[in-house]
């Protein structure tokens, strides 16, 4: 079975604060991808990154950065100095190798604070 | 490059009607899934078509029916309308080659049945 938890539905941080968002998977393939997808306000899933099970390197990509960690079955998320326009609605979502389905989390509404 | 482009973006039917959606992809991209975003379920997989035929399909009763034309435009029906297919109905796209490429999503089709 093929399973995304995101426990956090709602967090609210105040402007440059750090947060990380949560995310733990379950699958039984030993090939899969990784995702996380950002959702404005206009409804429009936007990409973030994606990693695959072979590759757990942590990435850095400017305020974003996310933490792999096949052992517990983690992909987390951790905004740097937070700012407004961080505030959205953030999605980790599972794709197996043997098909082309994703499987979403339930997402985490972030609320940055001016 | 154009996005995907969804019509209609917002529309209300009653109980027992019947709606279609319609979904560009981005130009190139021969695959189109269909996911229901509802706050109570988050993003649950309907069908996903390659090429003109359905590949993967999710749990949703045969209400729910979709195709793909030649230019790889894929349409979604849902008939015999219920309260509960309120939704806002997201269409994504993906590269052909990419079996685990990111979907680029649209912003949506957002359903209302009274």
């Amino acid at each position: 079975a093929q399973k995304v938890t995101q426990a956090q539905t709602e967090i609210s941080v105040v402007e440059k604060e750090d947060v990380t968002l949560d995310c733990v998977y379950e699958t039984r393939d030993t090939t899969y991808y990784l995702f996380w997808y950002k959702q404005p306000p206009s409804g429009e899933l936007v990409f973030l990154i994606r990693r695959n099970s072979f590759d757990e390197q942590n990435e850095i990509s400017g305020r974003y950065s996310w933490n792999f960690q096949k052992s517990t079955s983690s992909f987390n998320f951790t905004i740097t100095a937070s700012q407004v326009v961080d505030s959205a609605v953030y999605f980790c979502a599972l794709s197996p190798n043997t098909g082309n389905q994703f499987y979403f989390g339930t997402g985490t509404s972030l609320t940055v604070i001016p | 490059k154009a996005g995907v482009t969804q019509t209609p973006r917002y529309l209300i039917k009653t109980r027992g009607q019947q709606v279609t959606l319609s979904c560009s992809p981005i130009s190139g991209h021969r695959s189109v899934s269909w996911y229901q975003q509802t706050p109570g379920q988050g993003l649950q997989f309907l069908f996903e078509y390659f090429s003109e035929t359905q590949r993967n399909k999710g749990n949703f009763p045969g209400r729910f029916s979709g195709r793909q034309f030649s230019n790889s435009r894929s349409e979604m029906n849902v008939s015999t309308l219920e309260l509960g297919d309120s939704a806002l109905y997201l269409c994504a796209s993906k590269s052909q080659g990419a079996v685990t490429g990111e979907l680029f999503f649209g912003e949506g089709s957002r359903l209302t049945v009274l």
